[in-house]
Parts: C-alpha cells; sequence; structure tokens
C-alpha cells in the first residue's frame, strides 16, 4: 500500500469554480502535514501546512481528518493561475529525520 | 537569507556516461539535506539523505550515489547512467517547520 494516495485527476474547471482535492495516508503516526503546488517543469513549492483543526489561507482551506486518515483541499473561486499540480505530503515514520512522502498529485487546470 | 542553490537545471547524458549534480544551501549551518527524483508521471521518490557532513543514507539501492563533502554541500553522483536514471532531480532541506524547500531541479535526459 502506498504511504500518500491522491485523487488521480485530471480537474478541468472554470474560473470561479470551487474544486476539492482529496487524499489519504497510511502511517497512522505521522505528524505533519502539508499541500505542495508544483508548475509544469518547476520544483515543488509548499503551498500550505494542514493543521488539525484545519485551516485556511485566503481562498484555499486544508482540512485534517486523523481518524480516517484523510487529508483535503478545497479551493475557492478558481483563477486561472491556479492551474497546477497539488501534491498532499505526509511525514514518515521511523528514523529518518525529516523524511516525507508524497503522493503524485492531482493536476488542476482552470480554463477562462 | 536562505536559499539552495542546484545545478545544472538540465543536462542530456549519454548511456554509460558518469553524472555530478550539485546542491549547495546558504545561510544556515548543518541542515537536514535531501535528494528526490521524480521520474515522468510519477510521484517524488527519496534517494538519499544526509544530517551531516559525511552522512549518507540511502533509502533505494540503486545506480547512484551521493556524498556530502562539506557542510552545505550535497553530491549526487553515478559511474555509469542507465536509461532509467532519466527524470528530475531535486535538492531539499528543511528551513523551518513548515516542511522542505527544494532547489530549482535539475532535469537529466539519458540517451
Amino acid at each position: 500500500r502506498k504511504e500518500v494516495e491522491q485523487d488521480p485527476g485530471p480537474f478541468n474547471v472554470p474560473e470561479g469554480a470551487t474544486v476539492a482535492f482529496n487524499c489519504t495516508y497510511s502511517n497512522s503516526a505521522s505528524q505533519s502535514f502539508f499541500w505542495y503546488r508544483q508548475d509544469c517543469r518547476k520544483e515543488p513549492k509548499l503551498l500550505m501546512s494542514v493543521y488539525s483543526s484545519g485551516n485556511e489561507d485566503g481562498r484555499f482551506t486544508a482540512q485534517l481528518n486523523r481518524a480516517s486518515q484523510y487529508i483535503s483541499l478545497l479551493i475557492r473561486d478558481s483563477k486561472l493561475s491556479d492551474s497546477a499540480t497539488y501534491l498532499c505530503v505526509v511525514s514518515g515514520r521511523g528514523s529518518t529525520l525529516g523524511r516525507l512522502y508524497f503522493g503524485r498529485g492531482t493536476q488542476l487546470t482552470v480554463w477562462p | 537569507s536562505q536559499t539552495i542553490h542546484q545545478w545544472p537545471a538540465t543536462l542530456v547524458q549519454p548511456v554509460g556516461s558518469p553524472l555530478s549534480l550539485e546542491c549547495t544551501v546558504e545561510g544556515t549551518s548543518n541542515p537536514n539535506l535531501y535528494w528526490y527524483r521524480q521520474a515522468a508521471g510519477r510521484g517524488l521518490q527519496l534517494l538519499f539523505y544526509s544530517v551531516g557532513i559525511g552522512q549518507i543514507s540511502s533509502e533505494v539501492p540503486q545506480n547512484l550515489s551521493a556524498s556530502r563533502p562539506q557542510d552545505r554541500q550535497f553530491i549526487l553522483s553515478s559511474k555509469k547512467l542507465l536509461l532509467s536514471d532519466s527524470g528530475f532531480y531535486l535538492c531539499a532541506w528543511i528551513p523551518g517547520a513548515s516542511g522542505y524547500t527544494f532547489g530549482s531541479g535539475t532535469r537529466l535526459t539519458v540517451v
């Protein structure tokens, strides 16, 4: 079983739409959770951390359900500039300090 | 300021040739450093990580090796490249509590 599994996508939505991405993780001991954004042929960049109580950053809302080992990202009022691949990222276990596990990513295209 | 540099940006190498990719971090000391690879259509795979000079841990057995000759320098190498080594290679470190910061990456094509 993969450490992190995401919706495969791709998602194609019009500007102004609301879109949600889901992610599940296998390690119940994971402590840190993130969403990264990766533009085409670029390095991933941190979009937001995900906290147990849920958190919001402008049009982006992240939720964490530890019991279900489930993470979500909601994007409201989509912009053309939101087009990218979104990576769900979870901390690992064991002695590997800072080890993070990445989902394969969900591709989003926002069209005018 | 804390920055991470990675080069070259793009590389085309023939099968069987050697490889050396370099990553350096500025504005910090004794960082944990990581090498990841992203193959076409696949997720990021951790290759190596290092918690200090001369300390290298390998996540997967393969055709590659890593070295950390200086505190803020992390090098990825191969003696003989394979076609399967093609991919997007990313160096990363953790500047704070908010996950990784990645270098700009090296896109390697083995022909």
